[in-house]
């Protein structure tokens, strides 16, 4: 089993819709959970960071987590066509510092 | 989050060859990470790299492949040596800043293709 799993897509979205990206993990002691972003040709870039069961909000960008059901999602809404990209799941496993990633989900979004 | 500069950018490399990217922090770190990335893949860490101390390994790699210096708290080294085309990666090198919670950001990363 992976630690760090995501569906690689793509997920193919509309101009304008919410597009939503899953994640989960193996690791019930993990804290701390990030989603990057990789454009094509880029290094990853942070989008959010989360720690706490619920949501948090940064613009268009909603992180959920879910500790019991080891569940961590990210919602894009009003999705651009500069969205496209793909977007990697993080997490930081009890007694580590470094990060444990997933494999990435590719997003377009068509204009 | 600060400035991370990596050299090389990008580089071609003949099989059997060794090459040293270097990471430049703009401000003071204890933990840096070294990452690699091959085509249409995600990230695997190589190592943790401390200052003061030898480079922890990740499970599959070795410090006679990729031996790791980090002299001070604002630069690393990271050597790929005896070069294969399985190399050809993105190597990335990745901070951790801590203030109200602990955040890791990367580098621009080399990228290197091995002939």
């Amino acid at each position: 089993q992976k630690e760090v799993e995501q569906n690689s897509g793509p997920l193919s979205v509309p101009e304008g819709a919410i597009a939503s990206l899953n994640c989960t993990y193996s690791d019930r002691g993990s804290q701390s959970f990030f989603w990057y972003r990789q454009y094509s040709g880029k290094s990853p870039e942070l989008i959010m960071s989360i720690y706490s069961n619920g949501d948090k909000e940064d613009g268009r960008f909603t992180a959920q987590l879910n500790k019991a059901s080891q569940y961590v999602s990210l919602l894009i809404r009003d999705s651009q066509p500069s969205d496209s990209a793909t977007y990697l799941c993080a997490v930081r496993n009890t007694g580590r510092r470094a990060l444990t990633f997933g494999s990435g989900t590719r997003l377009q979004v068509q204009p | 989050s600060a400035v991370i500069s990596q050299k090389p950018s990008r580089d071609i490399c003949q099989r059997g060859t060794s090459l040293t990217i270097q990471c430049q922090v703009d401000s003071q770190v204890t933990m840096m990470f070294w990452y690699r990335q091959q085509p249409g893949q995600s990230l695997t860490l190589i190592a943790t790299a401390n200052q003061g101390s030898e480079a922890t390994y990740e499970s599959g790699f070795v410090i006679d492949k990729f031996p790791i210096s980090r002299p001070n708290l604002t630069f690393s080294t990271l050597t790929v040596s005896n070069m294969s085309p399985e190399d050809s990666s993105i190597y990335l090198c990745s901070v951790e800043f801590t203030g109200a919670a602990a955040t890791i950001y990367f580098g621009e990363g080399s990228w290197l293709t091995v002939v």
